[in-house]
C-alpha cells in the first residue's frame, strides 16, 4: 500500500475549468512537493510547501498539516496543462528521501 | 531546460549485461538523487549523493550501485540486467541534501532489456 495516496487517478474536464488534485500521507511529513510530468516524460517540480499556501501563476497549492492532506489546484485550466501531477512527501523520520504517490493523469479539452 | 543533463537518453540491451547511466547536476548543485520509474511501480528513490558522499538509500538493488565523483557528476550503474529493468531512470539534483530543497529534474534515461 502506497503510503501516499493521490485522488482522482484520471481526471478529464474542459478548457477553463477549476481543478483540484488531492494528496493524503498518513504520518507527519517536513515537506510535500508537487511535479509536473509533461507527455514527453520530463519532471518539473512545481512547489515545495511545509505548511500554508502556495502560489504561482494559474497554479495553487495549500496543505493541513493536522489533515495531513494536500490540495494542487489549476485555474482557468487550458489544454497545455494537460500532463502527471505527482505528490511527493519527505517524512519526518529517517533519512531524506522522498516518497512518491502514483499521480493524478490531468487531460484538459479544448 | 532545467540544467540537468543524463546521458544516453535511449539504452536497449539484453539481458545479463551491465550499462552505466550519467548524470551532471546543475552548476552550483551539490546533491544528486536518482530515480527509477517504471509503469507498475511510478517513482522510486534509488539513492542520493551529496558531495561525493552517499547521504541517503532507497529502494536499490544490490545488482545496482552508483557514486559522484569529484566534479559532482554521478553514474548509475546497472549489472546483470533483468527484464523489469526495463524503465526510466531520472536524475535530479538540488542545491542542499534535505528533504525541503527543490529538486531539478534530467530528461531521463529509457533503459529497455531485451
Amino acid at each position: 500500500k502506497n503510503e501516499v495516496e493521490q485522488s482522482p487517478q484520471n481526471l478529464t474536464a474542459q478548457e477553463g475549468e477549476f481543478i483540484t488534485i488531492n494528496c493524503s500521507y498518513s504520518v507527519g511529513i517536513s515537506a510535500l512537493h508537487w511535479l509536473q510530468q509533461h507527455p514527453g516524460g520530463g519532471i518539473v517540480s512545481l512547489f515545495m510547501l511545509s505548511s500554508g499556501k502556495k502560489k504561482h501563476g494559474r497554479l495553487i497549492a495549500t496543505i493541513n498539516i493536522q489533515e495531513k492532506h494536500s490540495s494542487l489546484h489549476i485555474t482557468a485550466s487550458h489544454p497545455r496543462d494537460s500532463a502527471v501531477y505527482i505528490c511527493a512527501v519527505g517524512y519526518n523520520f529517517g533519512n531524506e528521501k522522498l516518497t512518491f504517490g502514483t499521480g493524478t493523469r490531468l487531460t484538459i479539452i479544448p | 531546460d532545467s540544467g540537468v543533463t543524463q546521458t544516453p537518453k535511449h539504452l536497449i540491451t539484453a539481458t545479463g549485461q551491465r550499462v552505466t547511466l550519467r548524470c551532471s547536476p546543475r552548476s552550483g548543485d551539490l546533491s544528486v538523487y536518482w530515480y527509477q520509474q517504471s509503469l507498475d511501480q511510478g517513482l522510486q528513490f534509488l539513492i542520493q549523493y551529496y558531495n561525493g558522499e552517499e547521504r541517503a538509500k532507497g529502494n536499490i538493488l544490490e545488482r545496482f550501485s552508483a557514486q559522484q565523483f569529484p566534479d559532482l557528476h554521478s553514474e548509475l550503474n546497472l549489472s546483470s540486467l533483468e527484464l523489469g529493468d526495463s524503465a526510466l531512470y531520472f536524475c535530479a539534483s538540488s542545491v542542499g541534501s534535505t528533504r525541503g530543497d527543490t529538486q531539478y529534474f534530467g530528461p531521463g534515461t529509457r533503459l529497455t532489456v531485451l
